[in-house]
């Protein structure tokens, strides 16, 4: 069974404030993806990460995906009230049927 | 962009009952359902992954004959659960994958409370 470990499960900063959310695994996957879910709503999609070493940003938030293709981190700068909610990291098993396993989230609550 | 519809968004329904719960791609067609289920301040457990015209495959522990689920469509996939209990309350959540578009699209949810 493959598995997503993801942390910190909460956390709460002061607007301004840096912050890396991490995905760990002892598995490969095909692709790692990060997602954002509001209350009540499907997750949505903020990026997929394909490569090895591959890094993508989305204005404040940096996506790296490790050499290896196991981690994953969510980096934010000058986090703002409106980066609160939960992130959910989501890794693709490789092979023929594929499928995507997340890990269990970041709680992230930005204070103003 | 990939638009996956769920119906319906909330559902309250007595103890013994059955629920379905319908997923639909609106403007591609899903090779590949894929069902989840979210409790409370939990991250989104895979139930079943189904592709069209096959039988659903359940993850472990997930009972399939609890948990009904028909690709019977590129377009439509149904998950029933049958004699439902107050403890298979929870919010179900839906993806569709599609033959062209390889990216995962999550319908909005239903959320199921079993009285």
């Amino acid at each position: 069974t493959q598995l997503l470990e993801q942390s910190p499960q909460f956390l709460s900063i002061q607007e301004g404030e840096n912050l890396t959310v991490y995905c760990n695994s002892s598995s490969v996957f095909s692709s790692l993806q990060w997602y954002r879910q509001e209350p009540g709503e499907g997750p949505v999609l903020l990026v997929t990460v394909v490569t090895g070493g591959e890094v993508k940003k989305l204005k404040r938030l940096t996506f790296q995906f490790g050499d290896a293709r196991k981690d994953s981190s969510l980096h934010i700068t000058a986090a703002q009230p409106g980066d609160t909610g939960l992130y959910l990291c989501a890794g693709e098993t490789p092979g023929g049927y594929n499928k995507l396993i997340f890990g269990a989230g970041t709680r992230l609550a930005v204070h103003p | 962009g990939a638009v996956v519809s769920q119906h319906p968004s909330w559902v309250i329904c007595k103890s013994g009952t059955s629920v379905k719960i319908e997923c639909r791609s609106l403007d591609f067609q899903a090779t590949t359902m894929f069902w989840y289920r979210q409790f409370p301040k939990q991250s989104l457990m895979l139930m079943a992954t189904s592709n069209e015209g096959s039988k659903a495959t359940y993850e472990q522990g997930v009972e399939k004959d609890k948990f009904l689920i028909n690709h019977a469509s590129l377009t439509l996939s149904t998950l029933t659960v049958t004699s439902a209990h107050p403890e298979d309350s929870s919010f179900y959540i839906c993806s569709a994958r599609g033959q062209v578009n390889y990216g995962y699209t999550f319908g909005s949810g239903t959320r199921l409370t079993v009285v």
